[in-house]
């Protein structure tokens, strides 16, 4: 059974220091990884996606790397913002059966606050 | 282009009451998918439909039923409602398994 964990569970940041998020899965038999944010009480907002063929994914500030093998995925953001406080969370899709496709399997989440 | 959106946003209800949800996915998405959301936790997967049928469903009890219709939106059914009920529901769509974008989704307090 795939476990997805976040550690860790909240961290606490000045402005302007970078940050590092991690995500460790046990079943590397997965189709992609993708990471979201969720500011409190609201949906999820997509990050990045990362297929299984990938190592990494960059987008402006943000870049996630795939350790498929080492069942891990790290977060960085860099020079954080105040802005960049909520809870990010990380999700493998096991498969890509017509049946499965719409099933991610979530950590935890780290609540992440940056102060100015 | 306006995403996934889900109404209402907010439900009170009591115990043993029903609640349908309701969910229309991104223009152009034919998946959609219901999540469970309690607080402090990651959203857990209740089931999936794809040319209205439930394609597969997560580790909850038949209470939770849905609907896809043919426009491709979906109902959320919850039947007879208990407190650990209470949660944030999102939906989720995508098109053929492509990246999935969810809603802002509905509170449900169950009182």
């Amino acid at each position: 059974k795939q476990e997805v964990t976040q550690i860790p569970a909240a961290l606490s940041v000045p402005e302007g220091e970078n940050l590092v998020l991690n995500c460790s899965f046990t079943d590397s038999a997965i189709y992609n990884l993708q990471w979201f944010r969720q500011d409190p009480g609201k949906g999820l907002t997509s990050l990045l996606l990362i297929q299984s063929s990938q190592r990494e994914q960059t987008s402006g500030r943000l870049n996630a790397s795939l350790d498929k093998s080492s069942g891990r995925s790290t977060l960085y953001i860099a020079a954080s913002q105040p802005g960049d406080s909520a809870t990010y969370l990380c999700a493998v899709r096991p498969s890509m059966t017509t049946d499965s496709w719409g099933k991610l399997q979530f950590g935890a989440g780290t609540q992440v606050v940056v102060t100015p | 282009d306006a995403g996934v959106t889900q109404s209402p946003t907010h439900l009170i209800k009591t115990r043993g009451q029903q609640v349908t949800l309701r969910c229309s996915p991104k223009s152009g998405h034919d998946t959609v998918s219901w999540y469970q959301q309690a607080l402090g936790q990651g959203p857990q997967f209740i089931f999936q439909y794809y040319e209205e049928e439930e394609r597969q469903r997560g580790n909850f009890p038949d209470r939770f039923s849905g609907h896809q219709f043919p426009n491709y939106s979906s109902e959320l059914n919850v039947n007879a409602l208990l407190l650990g009920d209470s949660a944030l529901y999102l939906c989720a769509s995508s098109f053929t398994g492509k990246e999935l974008f969810f809603g802002s989704g509905t509170q449900l307090s169950v009182l």
